[in-house]
């Protein structure tokens, strides 16, 4: 089966750095995914890690250790608009079938 | 207009009824994808598509039934509305096996 744990709330500063972890259980690893969903609207894309170590895009990047079973996002000079939640995925590629398990997600409040 | 659509984006229902969300995508994208999203629990798959007419069950199918008769429709069937079926809906695309998806603007269900 499946299991994908990540914290259910942060709070951080305007200007400052967060990092958001993530830990997974899956049978059939073929990647993970990051995505950010603000209250009311779709998940969009913000990053992916198939091989070990940090993808870096902008403020974000994010980091792959799969021997540990671990990823993080972290959010580099945030700013209020960076308030959203936050959604750790992994994909399963069981079957054949790429299909994306996620987490419950991380709800980051970013305060002035 | 390109991209993934759906459509209600917000639909009210009684108990018992029979009620069909659309997803609708341009791109020709192979793999389609149905999820529901509710607090504490996170996007979770309900269906999913290869191809047209290639279907198979995802973590929470049951009182649900979809078809793919073409590549570029995926409705979401609920048989009989029941208000634990209360909750967004977000259909999702991707390209191949290796992409991650793209996501809908979702279709709020409520079912009284």
């Amino acid at each position: 089966g499946q299991n994908i744990d990540q914290p259910t709330e942060m709070t951080a500063t305007e200007g400052a750095i967060v990092q958001i972890n993530c830990t997974y259980q899956t049978s059939g690893f073929n990647g993970l995914f990051w995505y950010q969903q603000h209250a009311g609207e779709a998940p969009t894309f913000l990053s992916y890690n198939v091989l070990d170590g940090l993808e870096e895009k902008g403020r974000f990047s994010s980091f792959l250790s799969r021997s540990k079973g671990y990823s993080y996002l972290l959010l580099k000079e945030l700013q209020m608009k960076d308030s959203a939640s936050y959604l750790c995925a992994v994909r399963d590629g069981t079957g054949g079938y790429n299909k994306l398990i996620f987490g419950a997600g991380t709800r980051l409040a970013v305060h002035p | 207009d390109a991209g993934i659509t759906q459509s209600p984006r917000y639909k009210i229902t009684e108990t018992g009824r029979q009620v069909t969300l659309m997803c609708h995508q341009t791109w020709s994208h192979s793999y389609m994808f149905w999820y529901r999203q509710d607090l504490g629990h996170g996007l979770r798959l309900i269906y999913y598509s290869a191809a047209a007419d290639i279907t198979d069950k995802g973590e929470v199918p049951d009182g649900y039934v979809v078809s793919r008769s073409k590549t570029e429709n995926f409705p979401l069937t609920l048989e009989s509305a029941t208000r634990s079926q209360t909750s967004v809906y977000f259909c999702a695309s991707s390209e191949t096996r290796v992409y991650g998806y793209t996501f809908g603007s979702g279709t709020r269900l409520t079912v009284v």
